[in-house]
């Protein structure tokens, strides 16, 4: 089994539409968890932080459930703009920090 | 500021050629790595280094070496190139190991 894994999509949705991805990760004792946004052929720019009791920045939403060992972004009122691969990342034991594949999200007018 | 500067953009090689990937910070980072992104997969670490003077190994080392040459720049070698270096390489670099990682603008590699 992966250490983290993201369903690669793509998730084609509609402007305006609400859209949520999981990731989910093998190891319980990882510590940190983050998700970062990558544009065709660009580098990962890191998108937000994901807390333990969840946390919001505009339009996204950030989950962690630690019971069933999966992380969440929700996007609302999708954007054009937002078209891009969405990459999990998870912090496990002595700071090994390890990506998901990411997952492809196209949104169309 | 610059951020993270990599360098070559695009590069070509062939099979036993050997080339070095650079990578320079400027925003007194501790911690630099060097990932590698192959389609359906996420980015690998290929080894990365805590702090100047120190390397260590990541998931994919087999057929790279690094260089901490000093706080700010951190370098990959391929001394005998194979097609299965073919991939796009990330440098990053973090204030430490386990927060928010600033990449570079990546450098796409053909070994042919």
């Amino acid at each position: 089994r992966k250490e983290v894994e993201q369903d690669p999509g793509p998730f084609n949705v509609p402007e305006g539409a609400t859209v949520a991805f999981n990731c989910t990760y093998s190891n319980s004792a990882s510590q940190s968890f983050f998700w970062y946004r990558q544009d065709c052929r660009k580098e990962p720019k890191l998108l937000m932080s994901v807390y333990s009791s969840g946390n919001e920045d505009g339009r996204f939403t950030a989950q962690l459930n630690r019971a069933s060992q999966y992380i969440s972004l929700l996007i609302r009122d999708s954007k054009l703009s937002d078209s891009a691969t969405y990459l999990c990342v998870v912090i496990l034991y002595g700071n090994k920090l390890v990506f998901g594949a990411g997952t492809i999200l196209r949104v169309k007018s | 500021n610059a951020g993270v500067t990599q360098t070559p953009k695009f590069q070509v090689l062939k099979t036993g050629q050997s080339m070095t990937l650079q990578c320079a910070q400027d925003m007194n980072h501790n911690s630099m790595y060097w990932y590698r992104q192959d389609p359906g997969m996420g980015l690998r670490l290929i080894y990365y280094s805590a702090s100047e003077g120190t390397t260590d190994k990541g998931e994919v080392p087999n057929g790279y070496n690094v260089s901490r040459l000093n706080k700010r720049e951190f370098s990959l070698r391929l001394e005998s190139a194979a097609p299965s270096q073919t991939s796009v390489y990330f440098c990053a670099s973090s204030g430490a190991a386990n927060e928010k990682l600033f990449f570079g603008s990546g450098t796409q590699l053909s070994v042919l």
